[in-house]
């Protein structure tokens, strides 16, 4: 079974430019999260879908992050207009969990995307 | 709302020495407790987990981790490392609760198996 896929893996841009990363999840999940983990700290929730609706985006930075999943499979996060803050690793992870599922679903997390704002 | 403290940022240890990675949560409701691996540019990768039932839950590569409810922790433990345990280990708490699975994480602890 292929894993969670995340793209690009390295990206190197200057501030006040505009990037977008691309996830793809293991098929049938779906779930779908993005996490920011800057050095030094755990990663933090972003954004989580359920297929394609926002069940949680309470820690998103709204006034420049944004993210979709139109077709409840792939997800792209945006960053416009970039800060050096924002230099981090952007993990995309999905579970299987469907509508009406209880109990513990494990979360699968993709190798990451490493962001440097110069 | 939940948090995980992590008070060892790194931890050097010796090829085949015991090792002990600290873990403390804080949570008004009941929890799922996890620990996760972090090898060099890979993603995270689930160690084990504790759900419910036995407070003693142990990884495939030899790895424990003791649920203690009245100290709020939940320590991962191995007996003898090797040089492959070299990696980042993160702590996170999730509510045990049917209509969330958020995961709260620490800021880690690297794990260094020295020679």
């Amino acid at each position: 079974e292929a894993g969670v896929a995340q793209s690009p893996r390295y990206k190197i841009i200057e501030k006040r430019q505009s990037v977008a990363f691309w996830c793809n999840p293991i098929s049938g999940h779906a779930t779908l999260y993005w996490y920011q983990q800057i050095l030094g700290q755990g990663p933090k929730l972003l954004i989580q879908f359920q297929n394609n609706g926002v069940v949680d985006d309470s820690q998103l930075p709204k006034d420049r992050f944004s993210a979709e999943r139109l077709k409840g499979v792939d997800s792209t996060l945006k960053i416009q207009p970039a800060k050096l803050e924002d230099s981090a690793v952007y993990l995309c992870a999905s579970m299987v969990r469907l509508a009406g599922d209880v109990g513990y679903n494990e979360q699968f997390f993709g190798p990451g995307t490493r962001l440097t704002v110069l | 709302a939940q948090s995980v403290t992590q008070l060892d940022s790194q931890v050097p240890v010796f090829e085949e020495a015991p090792v002990e990675l600290r873990c403390n949560y804080s949570s008004s409701v009941s929890v799922y407790l996890f620990w996760y691996v972090q090898y060099p540019n890979q993603g995270l990768q689930l160690l084990l987990k504790y759900l419910s039932g036995s407070t003693l839950v142990e990884s495939i590569n030899g790895f424990e981790a003791e649920f203690n409810k009245s100290q709020t922790s939940f320590h991962l433990r191995k007996p003898s490392v090797h040089i492959s345990d070299t990696a980042e280990y993160f702590c996170a708490v999730s509510a045990a609760s049917y209509n969330t699975d958020k995961l709260i994480f620490g800021t880690g602890t690297r794990l260094q198996v020295f020679p």
